[in-house]
């Protein structure tokens, strides 16, 4: 079964830097890696989806990689604003599995 | 765009009622998903639907059950509300022709069982 784990739970990083959020699992069968924010007391909203035939995905100041031989994904913010302060969260999921195996996030404060 | 809506963001319900948790999506999705939110422990897996009238347990489907009717929408049923179900409750849906579909989320229901 996937397990999916991201370190640290929380992190504060000063307005302005390039910052770097991190996610492992256990198959590497992976077919799919998702990030989602989530605001407090809001649902999921879905920045970036990486399929295993992908290297990375860019949206924006935002660019997510996949390295399904280490079981790492990361989640790289340029240039970082108060606004991206939120829980970051990522999920997988193996192929013919519609079903997501989620991390318990990352809550990221940007300092101003 | 994207639209996936739960009717009640607040409930306060009472041990032992049933309860209904009402989603729609306006996507024509195939695939719609019920997961609960708790502090430390992240989203979990409730019930998942690929098709009306189809349903599949997810991790943690003791004490509840869904109803899929029409494909646009996806009901939780707490057959008899305790106060372990206090919690965060997301619905999502995704297209059903494969694996590897973006998945989208409402907003999110807080039930609060005293």
């Amino acid at each position: 079964k996937q397990e999916v784990t991201q370190i640290p739970a929380a992190l504060s990083v000063p307005e302005g830097e390039n910052l770097v959020l991190n996610c492992s699992f256990t198959d590497s069968a992976i077919y799919n890696l998702q990030w989602f924010r989530q605001d407090p007391g809001k649902g999921l909203t879905s920045l970036l989806l990486i399929q295993s035939s992908q290297r990375e995905q860019t949206s924006g100041r935002l660019n997510a990689s996949l390295d399904k031989s280490s079981g790492r994904s990361t989640l790289y913010i340029a240039a970082s604003q108060p606004g991206d302060s939120a829980t970051y969260l990522c999920a997988g999921s193996n192929f013919g599995n519609e079903k997501l195996t989620f991390g318990t996030g990352t809550r990221l404060t940007i300092i101003p | 765009d994207v639209k996936v809506t739960q009717s009640s963001r607040y409930l306060v319900k009472r041990t032992g009622e049933k309860v209904f948790l009402e989603c729609v999506q306006d996507m024509d999705h195939e695939n719609m998903f019920w997961y609960r939110q708790d502090p430390g422990l992240g989203l979990r897996l409730i019930y998942f639907s690929y098709d009306v009238k189809m349903k599949e347990k997810g991790d943690i489907p003791e004490g509840y059950s869904v109803s899929r009717e029409k494909k646009e929408r996806f009901s939780l049923i707490l057959e008899s509300a305790s106060t372990n179900q206090t919690s965060m409750y997301l619905c999502a849906s995704s297209l059903g022709s494969s694996s590897g579909n973006t998945i989208y989320f409402g907003e999110g229901s807080w039930l609060t069982v005293v």
